[in-house]
Formats: structure tokens, C-alpha cells, sequence
């Protein structure tokens, strides 16, 4: 287990459709959070679990998205309904509950909405 | 909205300590500051983190005022392969009770031969 993986790294959908992202974290890790980034910006927060749980929702998380973690470990976010706006990175990150510990990111997945 | 503020942007002659400074001075007492870079393309990749003490690893070092109120990173050796946006963070939140990164705008780094 060598870090986060995201999947797939690259998506181009038609405004409209749905798409959707897999994160598979560090195994012993048990929180998971989920960042977009913009060209230029750095990565916001949209949300984070710990465990199954979803502990918090930032404002940037519509009713558009949603994101799932099934049993504490992968974790998935939805886009329904892309719109152009919605092209960015997504980055995946994981790490242990406790502040004494850093988060590692996965690659990301650019989606592109054309 | 971010915690900390940083430079834009930064020169380091290759071969030379990068010193790259943060402020943040609303930090709580319980939070740890965190450095991370991205370089282009990637995801953001962990380099250091503390909360009162001076850290030091393999990859730099952590300087982190008395009063918490600002730090800086220190490169001592800088390459080429440095040159990334470096993000400075205040880890919101302490326990179970938090935990999110809010990252800013970060300092680009351009190391220059």
C-alpha cells in the first residue's frame, strides 16, 4: 500500500452528465477528505469522513454532489448534472484522526466539462 | 478562509537555503502548522508539520516562532526539482473536533541554476 489512488485521473464529459470519482486511501488511515482545485488556486475543502461517517460538508458541496465511504474505506463523489464550472482537479486525502499525523493526497482527477 | 499568509511568490539560487516565511497570527494553541507542496500537476505533497517545537526531517526544516505567530520553512539545499507552490496551513480545528487543511494561495518557488 503505497499511498492514495485515485480513479480515473482524467475525465472529459458533456455538460449535463453525471460522473463519478473512486478514492481508495491508505488502508489504516481513517479519514478521508475531498478537495477541488482550480487552475491558479489552491485546493479547497468540500468534505471529509471519519470512518463511514461525514463529519462535514463545506458550502462549495451543492446539492449536485454527493459523496459516499461505504464501509470506511473507498470513497466515491458524484457529480450529477455537470455544468462547465464544475472543471477542476478533485484530490482525494487520507490520514489518521489525530493532528500529530500528516494527510497524504492522491493524484487527483481532472475533469474537464465540455 | 485560510489561516496563514504567505509571500506570492520567491527566487532561490540553486545550491542555496530557500527560506519561506508564514504568518499566522490568529493560531490557536492546539493547532499544528503544516507545509505541503505542489508541484505542477500533482497533488500536494507533504513535507513538514509542527506545533510549538522546531521540526526537522529529511526533506527540511520547521521554525516556528515563540509565539506562535509565524514560521518558516527552510530548504537547505535547494534543487531545481524544488521549484513547486509551497502551501502553508493551519490544521483547523484539534481532535475529533476538527481536522481539515485550508490551504491559501501558497508561495510559488522558481529555483533558478
Amino acid at each position: 500500500d503505497t499511498g492514495v489512488s485515485q480513479d480515473p485521473r482524467h475525465k472529459i464529459t458533456k455538460r449535463g452528465q453525471n460522473v463519478t470519482f473512486r478514492c481508495d486511501p491508505i488502508s489504516e488511515h481513517n479519514r478521508l477528505y475531498w478537495y477541488r482545485q482550480t487552475l491558479g488556486q489552491g485546493p479547497e475543502f468540500l468534505t471529509y469522513f471519519q470512518n463511514e461517517a461525514q463529519l462535514e460538508k463545506s458550502r462549495l458541496l451543492s446539492d449536485r454532489f454527493s459523496a459516499e465511504r461505504p464501509k470506511g474505506s473507498f470513497s466515491t463523489l458524484e457529480i450529477q448534472r455537470t455544468e462547465q464550472g464544475d472543471s477542476a482537479m478533485y484530490l482525494c486525502a487520507s490520514s489518521h484522526g489525530a493532528a500529530a499525523y500528516g494527510y497524504t493526497f492522491g493524484s487527483g482527477t481532472r475533469l474537464t466539462v465540455v | 478562509d485560510a489561516k496563514t499568509t504567505q509571500p506570492t511568490s520567491m527566487d532561490c539560487a540553486e545550491g542555496r537555503a530557500a527560506n519561506l516565511p508564514c504568518n499566522h497570527s490568529t493560531i490557536s494553541g492546539n493547532e499544528y502548522v503544516y507545509w505541503y507542496r505542489q508541484i505542477h500537476s500533482q497533488g500536494p505533497q507533504y513535507i513538514i508539520h509542527g506545533l510549538k517545537n522546531n521540526e526537522t526531517n529529511e526533506m527540511a526544516s520547521l521554525i516556528i516562532t515563540e509565539d506562535r505567530k509565524s514560521s518558516t520553512l527552510i530548504l537547505p539545499h535547494a534543487t531545481l526539482r524544488d521549484t513547486a507552490v509551497y502551501y502553508c496551513i493551519v490544521r483547523v480545528g484539534s481532535g475529533n473536533q476538527g481536522g481539515k487543511l485550508i490551504f491559501g494561495q501558497g508561495t510559488e518557488l522558481s529555483v533558478k541554476p
